[in-house]
């Protein structure tokens, strides 16, 4: 039992380049998200999935790009990196919305 | 704009004493409270809830609600140098899947 996994791990990217994030599950949750979170910041909400076949954007969707691709897979996409998107990405999903598994975690860096 | 306020610290508390932390938030009508703590380079992991007015304590950990002053607090019991970390709250603003995170309060034990 994996619980939550994203890839790649670490990540360096030019400007203008794209990239996609994988998160999977295994814990049969309905509820996926993508957070970014910023030195001396809390986490922000990308985008979130409440169930397969439904995305909703966040607080900060601008820049961004989801797939639900079926109940285990959320992935997240960046068209055109920008040096603002510099971040650590987490992936969580849950059961209901209260309590959220996270993975390890992706840091991007985009110079 | 729905907010949940913490102080980000650090907070510097001797070994074997009672670390607190604090959290606010704007929204009453929220029902749901949640702590989570991350360690330097890891993802967050949940280690409390509470729902009621009162206090919830599971082992070293107590969390206390005041929903009427929309606050809650941590209280950590004989604190160990292995519970210096970010402690970070959550409130759901409603029933739409989402969780607002406060900033996050570093919290260092001194041996």
């Amino acid at each position: 039992n994996a619980g939550v996994t994203q890839t790649p791990k670490f990540q360096v990217l030019k400007t203008g380049q794209s990239m996609t994030l994988q998160c999977a599950q295994d814990m049969n949750h309905n509820s996926m998200y993508w957070y970014r979170q910023d030195p001396g910041m809390g986490l922000r909400l990308i985008y979130y999935s409440a169930s397969e076949g439904t995305t909703d954007k966040g607080e900060v969707p601008n820049g961004y790009n989801v797939s639900r691709l079926n109940k285990r897979e959320f992935s997240l996409r960046l068209e055109s990196a920008a040096p603002s998107q510099t971040s650590v990405y987490f992936c969580a999903s849950s059961e209901a919305y209260e309590t959220q598994y996270f993975g390890p975690g992706t840091r991007l860096l985009v110079l | 704009q729905k907010e949940v306020e913490q102080n980000s610290g650090p907070l510097s508390v001797p070994e074997g004493a009672i670390a607190s932390l604090n959290c606010t938030y704007s929204d009453r009508g929220s029902q749901s409270f949640f702590w989570y703590r991350q360690y330097s380079g890891k993802s967050p992991e949940l280690i409390m809830s509470i729902y009621s007015n009162g206090d919830k304590e599971d082992g070293r950990f107590t969390a206390q609600l005041n929903k009427a002053s929309q606050y809650v607090s941590l209280l950590i019991r004989d604190s160990q140098p292995s519970d210096s970390a970010t402690y970070l709250c959550a409130v759901p603003p409603d029933s739409n899947y989402q969780l607002i995170w406060g900033a996050g309060t570093k919290l260092i034990i001194k041996p």
